[in-house]
């Protein structure tokens, strides 16, 4: 059964980095990409990057420069990391393995405020 | 990057009445190579994750009901819903997969009239 589920904090103060966590079981990071998606309270869903089976990744070109996703393949997780947050950067984040299938997981609220 | 479009942003529904929502993409969608467009329709209810109804454009998903019909091609696509349900309120998304950065529509809220 696959599943995903993402983890880190709750909340971040500003100008910090976010530090995230997808945990994946049912599939192998070699054999399915997994996507960073992120949609703010209210608002619409941005495709934020994708790391491909081969450990390539590929970015949102307005959050490149501060974006970075990685893995451990051996752990089955995949890393979030984003700098300099924002309040813009407040959102539900979450973690997806699309094409094929369509799983995604619960997401995670993060929110940035001092 | 591809910028998509969806309108209307939000429309009025009765149950049983027929929906179409328009998604345009600022560039071809169809690879000429398989014939096949790059489209993907979602659905978002409140407090869930995106669900995949549709993806190239018009192949529903397994266990998708047949009332959700996908159309168009190249540049401009349609979602349509026969004869919408109450449990059919909800956010749809059109997002494309042509070429990365992957990119979403503003969406398409559905409430009831």
């Amino acid at each position: 059964q696959v599943q995903l589920k993402e983890s880190g904090p709750g909340l971040v103060q500003p100008s910090q980095t976010l530090s995230l966590t997808c945990t994946v079981s049912g599939f192998s990071l070699t054999s399915y990409h997994v996507s960073w998606v992120r949609q703010p309270p209210g608002k619409g869903l941005e495709w934020m990057g994708v790391i491909w089976t081969g450990g390539s990744t590929a970015y949102n070109s307005l959050l490149k420069s501060r974006l970075s996703i990685s893995r451990d393949i051996s752990k089955s997780q995949v890393f979030l990391k984003m700098n300099s947050l924002q309040t813009e950067d407040t959102a539900t984040y979450y973690c997806a393995s699309l094409r094929p299938g369509d799983y995604w997981g619960q997401g995670v609220m993060v929110t940035v405020s001092s | 990057d591809i910028v998509m479009t969806q309108t209307p942003s939000s429309q009025a529904v009765s149950a049983g009445e027929k929906v179409t929502m328009s998604c345009k993409s600022s560039q071809s969608l169809l690879y000429s190579e398989n014939k096949k467009n790059y489209l993907a329709w979602y659905q978002q209810k409140p407090g869930q994750s995106p669900k995949l109804l549709i993806s190239w454009a018009s192949t529903r998903e397994s266990g998708v009901p047949d009332r959700f019909i996908g159309s168009g091609s190249g540049t401009d696509f349609t979602l349509t819903i026969s004869s919408v349900q109450a449990e059919d309120l909800a956010v749809y998304y059109c997002e494309q997969y042509y070429d990365t950065p992957w990119t979403f529509g503003g969406g398409t809220k559905l409430e009831l009239k």
